[in-house]
């Protein structure tokens, strides 16, 4: 069936490095890509996400990379700071009927 | 603020009860989604309704069920409940029924077993 894999689980960065977060679709038909951020105890909130005609899109700090041959689709934080730490969620959607799938999530640390 | 609310934030009950929380959307959409979301788990997915009928369903109990009104308030009934139901439950709303739609998250309801 339809899976999404992300990695890592737990990622630690210091303040100012760059994060990345990895995410690996199995159904080809995907073609819409959100990020959600979620803080404790709190609601996913949409980051940013990338539909399957771009290969890469950045707002800020943050962008998305997309490779769909591989079928793999990236966030990117730069310059990071500690109200980045939360944890994050991939998800993979395709068309003709409801079907968003999300990835396990990573739960980011950044030290400051 | 997303636009869509929750009610209640907080519910703390006993085993074999009855709940029902509530959603709203925001303004203008028409498919509400339930999601579980246990302690340090990832979000499960429950159920899909449009414009007042289900749409899909996900990894939903028996025990569970869920409607959406002709205002498109839904709600999602929990009954004989047990320590395991505890979780956070997020409703999200998205403008029309297609998966690839942004669906936009709740502030969650927070459902406590005892």
């Amino acid at each position: 069936g339809e899976n999404v894999e992300q990695h890592p689980s737990t990622l630690s960065v210091q303040e100012g490095d760059s994060a990345v977060i990895k995410c690996t679709y199995s159904d080809s038909a995907s073609n819409y890509f959100p990020w959600y951020k979620q803080e404790l105890g709190k609601r996913p909130q949409l980051i940013i996400d990338i539909r399957s005609n771009v290969g890469e899109k950045k707002d800020q700090r943050i962008a998305v990379t997309l490779n769909k041959t591989a079928k793999h689709f990236s966030l990117h934080i730069t310059e990071t700071q500690p109200e980045d730490s939360a944890v994050y969620f991939c998800a993979a959607s395709y068309p003709g009927g409801f079907k968003t799938i999300f990835g396990a999530g990573t739960r980011l640390f950044v030290k400051a | 603020d997303s636009g869509v609310t929750q009610t209640p934030k907080h519910l703390i009950t006993a085993t074999g009860q009855r709940v029902t929380l509530r959603c709203s959307p925001r303004s203008g959409d028409l498919s509400v989604y339930w999601y579980q979301q246990s302690l340090d788990q990832g979000l499960q997915f429950l159920i899909q309704y449009y414009n007042g009928e289900e749409r899909a369903k996900g990894n939903i109990l028996e025990r569970f069920s869920a409607q959406q009104f002709p205002d498109l308030h839904s709600e999602l009934n929990l009954s004989s409940l047990e320590l395991g139901d505890s979780a956070l439950y997020f409703c999200a709303s998205s403008v029309a029924w297609e998966g690839t739609d942004t669906q936009y998250f709740g502030p969650g309801t927070r459902l406590t077993v005892l």
